[in-house]
């Protein structure tokens, strides 16, 4: 069984940009979730979707939003990027819920420039 | 105060040592999940708890859920083992919003 796949796998963008960052679950896993990983904040929970629905947001500022399709690949946008967007972000599947076990992408790594 | 407290935040230790990790966390939670990053950023997911103990290989997690506290073992570590590991829980409450500890970063030396 393929595991979760992201792309692309490095970005460099500069301040002011947008960005589309793509994530693509394991088969049948329903429920996508998106972290961010910086060295000053550790992981935080962006934003999990479910069925096409977003079920639950973290404290992030509007200019992070994300949707998911009918197959369950889900996609997250950040407008207006700043300097402090650099990170790693990491999307993962699970079945049903973030509360299952979780298996994590590869993870996008963004520097904002 | 952070919500989920790890410890060590780093640890250095011979190939062959019994290692341990603790994670205490301050809110009521239905599951715990230890995790583990090697360098480059790829994320395994290690254990998910909810009670109890959990073994895999030389792995083993435990949970205390009335003490809010949470350890990882490894018996016999091995080089390959350096990575940071790191606990994160789902509170009950606040739209079940997983927290993440800062991470314990694992080094061993052959």
């Amino acid at each position: 069984k393929a595991g979760v796949t992201q792309t692309p796998r490095y970005l460099i963008k500069t301040r002011g940009q947008q960005v589309t960052l793509s994530c693509s679950p394991i088969s049948g896993h329903r429920s996508v979730s998106w972290y961010q990983q910086t060295p000053g904040q550790g992981l935080q929970f962006l934003f999990e979707y479910f069925s096409e629905t977003q079920r639950n947001k973290g404290n992030f500022p509007g200019r992070f939003s994300g949707r998911q399709f009918s197959n369950s690949r889900s996609e997250m946008n950040v407008s207006t990027l700043e300097l402090g967007d650099s990170a790693l972000y990491l999307c993962a599947s699970s079945l049903a819920s973030p509360s299952n076990e979780q298996f994590f992408g590869p993870g996008t790594r963004l520097t904002v420039l | 105060k952070n919500e989920v407290e790890q410890s060590p935040q780093n640890l250095t230790a011979q190939e062959g040592e019994f290692i341990t990790i603790n994670c205490s966390y301050s809110v009521g939670i239905s599951a715990l999940h230890w995790l583990q990053q090697h360098p480059g950023g790829g994320i395994v997911s290690l254990f998910m708890l909810s009670s109890g103990k959990k073994k895999h290989g030389r792995l083993i997690a435990t949970i205390n859920i009335q003490e809010k506290h949470s350890s990882l073992h490894i018996t016999a570590s091995h080089p390959r083992d350096s990575a940071v590991y790191i606990c994160a829980v789902h509170p009950y409450l606040r739209d079940d919003k997983i927290i993440f500890g800062k991470g314990t970063r694992l080094h061993i030396l052959p």
